[in-house]
């Protein structure tokens, strides 16, 4: 059975920093190209990045562009996502998804993990 | 970037009655439109992919159809599990984008 399991989540202030994982277990994660999608409290869904399956090609969102480093550990089954210069509307539930290669759609989710940037 | 507008944004309806959701690209993406429905604090789960193909184990009553920049989802006969906010996303493009979101209400 396919599962993403998304850690790291928390409370932190303005400007701080977090690291986000994305634990993935059922299948050969090393194959799959992956990416982070997020949903801020009552709003719709925001696509972030994307990470290919080498870690060669990597891709991101405008709105973090500069601040947010996708990057993967194939040895270790692991995705992760570090937030930098953390502002008050990256306050949201950050999931990870597997990404099917042909379509590119996203099959697979985790249950997401809860960011919440306040002073 | 590719901006994807559904409409419309929310709609109330009965179990039983026959919906249409559609999301427009602002310009062509082939077919590679996919429809997720999401329900409150869950994840999203995918419906449809390539536009039109229905994902494994999803029901037969949803389906989608369009390419370029008009799609369409629709659920021949809501049930009352298909109360939930549906969103179409363009995988053809980096960045990925997705529609704002419609909320499929209990009239």
């Amino acid at each position: 059975e396919v599962q993403l399991v998304e850690s790291g989540g928390g409370l932190v202030q303005p400007g701080g920093s977090l690291r986000l994982s994305c634990a993935a277990s059922g299948f050969t994660f090393r194959t799959y190209n992956m990416n982070w999608v997020r949903q801020a409290p009552g709003k719709g869904l925001e696509w972030l990045s994307y990470i290919s399956y080498s870690g060669t090609t990597i891709y991101y969102a405008d709105s973090v562009k500069g601040r947010f480093t996708i990057s993967r550990d194939n040895a270790k089954n692991s995705l992760y996502l570090q937030l930098h210069s953390l502002r008050t509307e990256d306050t949201a539930v950050y999931f990870c998804a597997r990404e099917e290669s042909g379509w590119y759609y996203l099959a697979y989710w985790g249950q997401g993990t809860l960011v919440t940037v306040s002073s | 970037d590719i901006q994807m507008t559904q409409s419309p944004s929310s709609l109330s309806a009965s179990v039983g009655d026959r919906v249409t959701i559609t999301c427009r690209a602002s310009q062509s993406i082939s077919n590679y439109l996919n429809w997720y429905h999401q329900k409150p604090g869950k994840a999203p789960k995918l419906l449809i992919y390539a536009a039109s193909t229905l994902q494994s184990g999803v029901p037969s009553r949803f389906s989608g159809s369009g390419s370029g920049t008009d799609f369409t989802l629709t659920i021949s006969s809501l049930q009352p599990e298909d109360f939930a906010t549906y969103y179409c996303q363009q995988s053809y493009y980096n960045p990925r984008t997705f529609g704002q979101g419609t909320k499929l209400e209990i009239k």
